[in-house]
């Protein structure tokens, strides 16, 4: 089964807007991940933040983490068509393996 | 450096056949992990791989097995094809010896079985 559950499943927005995707887990992790991935083609690692940050930032990318409700969220600042893509989150609740949710679809309408 | 990169892309194959796939981490990295992707049930961990040994396993039957060279390379093998084997299969390699890192992903080998 899937520890990491992403909301929403599916996302459309307007190039420029800003896209937020969660992500909600089921036992304590170590780290968190975050991937994307274009139309069935391999993952990007976009940022990892450990149990004991709160958030972390990268480029356009804000990734917060709360463990006391176990869940994460993703915010892409000012989108772009290239930001079309699936991102995951993925977590360690065993060592040595990621388990990473089911997914969001982000479309980036231009 | 090089990516991770996976033999062959693209593969068809029948019922009851079996499979080897290539992986090649990036130069340095001992760790090398798979997973298989399909739209019903998404990104599933199948085994990992550090310094020629197994370290973890996921939930698949006995027909998936693995294995890891001295230069780090790794093959998975599937035995006995059965339809829904048919997915993207993943390879990701890392240079964490201990705790999951950052996974450096290669470009899937897509396999269907018909």
């Amino acid at each position: 089964s899937q520890q990491g559950e992403e909301d929403p499943q599916a996302l459309s927005i307007q190039e420029g807007e800003n896209a937020t995707m969660n992500c909600s887990y089921k036992t304590s992790i170590n780290n968190l991940q975050w991937y994307r991935q274009n139309s069935g083609r391999g993952l990007v690692h976009l940022i990892l933040i450990r149990s004991n940050e709160r958030e972390k930032h990268s480029g356009r990318l804000r990734v917060t983490l709360d463990t006391s409700k176990k869940s994460s969220s993703l915010l892409i600042t000012a989108s772009r068509a290239a930001d079309t893509a699936s991102y995951f989150c993925a977590t360690d609740p065993r060592v040595f393996r990621l388990v990473f949710g089911q997914g969001t679809r982000l479309t980036i309408n231009p | 450096k090089a990516g991770v990169t996976q033999t062959p892309r693209y593969l068809i194959k029948t019922r009851g056949q079996q499979v080897t796939l290539s992986c090649s981490p990036i130069s340095g990295h001992r760790s090398v992990s798979w997973y298989q992707q399909t739209p019903g049930q998404g990104l599933q961990f199948l085994f990992e791989y550090f310094s020629e040994t197994q370290r973890n396993k996921g939930n698949f039957p006995g027909r998936f097995s693995g294995r890891q060279f001295s230069n780090s390379r790794s093959e998975m093998n599937v035995s006995t094809l059965e339809l829904g084997d048919s997915a993207l299969y993943l390879c990701a390699s890392s240079s964490a010896s201990g705790r999951v890192a950052e996974q450096f992903f290669g470009p899937g080998t897509r396999l269907t079985v018909l």
